[in-house]
């Protein structure tokens, strides 16, 4: 069974521009969810979409947003980007269902932005 | 709020030393917890959660409800055990503790 995919793996941005990172969970799954991770804030949660529905969201600006298909496939957008948002961006994806079942959650390799 | 705290930053200890990498949590009720752990340049992965019960590359977290803590252990830590461990609650699952970073100096 293929694991999470992220693409791209590595990208370079300037201020203001916006960028899009995409997300294919494992077969499945249904809830995708985004975090970022900086050696000074370690890993901190954004949104998780499920059944194409944001479900949970972080304490992120609005310049951060999300959305999920159809196939489960998750994009996350960030607009305006500033130099603060260099981080790398995982991805993970879960078995989860109703609201408080707990599963497992598989992890994607990352997609490491460098906003310049 | 349900939430994990993980006090230390960094930890670092001898190869052959014991090791323990603290988890509190503030919730009522029976939590089920979760380590994960991210290897140098590998995804972040599953380690081990409480109800298995299991010992995972020579890990074990148990859960003690009376001090609210879900610390990893481990009697004799190797070099290969150096990595990020992050504890997390499976209820509000998405947030992590603020993980600690394990050296094991030869």
């Amino acid at each position: 069974k293929a694991g999470v995919t992220q693409t791209p793996r590595y990208l370079i941005k300037t201020r203001g521009q916006q960028v899009t990172l995409s997300c294919s969970p494992i077969s499945g799954h249904r809830s995708v969810s985004w975090y970022q991770q900086t050696p000074g804030q370690g890993l901190q949660f954004l949104f998780e979409y499920f059944s194409e529905t944001q479900r949970n969201k972080g304490n992120f600006p609005g310049r951060f947003s999300g959305r999920q298909f159809s196939n489960s496939r998750s994009e996350m957008n960030v607009s305006t980007l500033e130099l603060g948002d260099s981080a790398l961006y995982l991805c993970a994806s879960s078995l989860l269902g109703d609201r408080g079942h707990t599963g497992e959650l598989f992890f994607g390799e990352g997609s490491r932005l460098t906003v310049l | 709020a349900q939430r994990v705290t993980q006090p230390e930053k960094l930890l670092s200890v001898f190869k052959g030393a014991p090791v323990e990498l603290k988890c509190n949590y503030s919730y009522s009720g029976s939590p089920e917890l979760f380590w994960y752990v991210q290897y140098s340049r590998q995804r972040l992965q599953l380690l081990l959660r409480h109800i298995s019960r299991e010992s995972i590359k020579g890990f074990t977290a148990d859960l003690n409800k009376g001090e609210t803590s879900f610390h990893l252990k481990k009697p004799f830590a190797q070099e290969e055990d150096s990595a990020m461990y992050y504890c997390a609650p499976p209820f509000n699952k998405f947030y992590f503790g603020s993980g600690t970073k394990l050296n094991v100096k030869p």
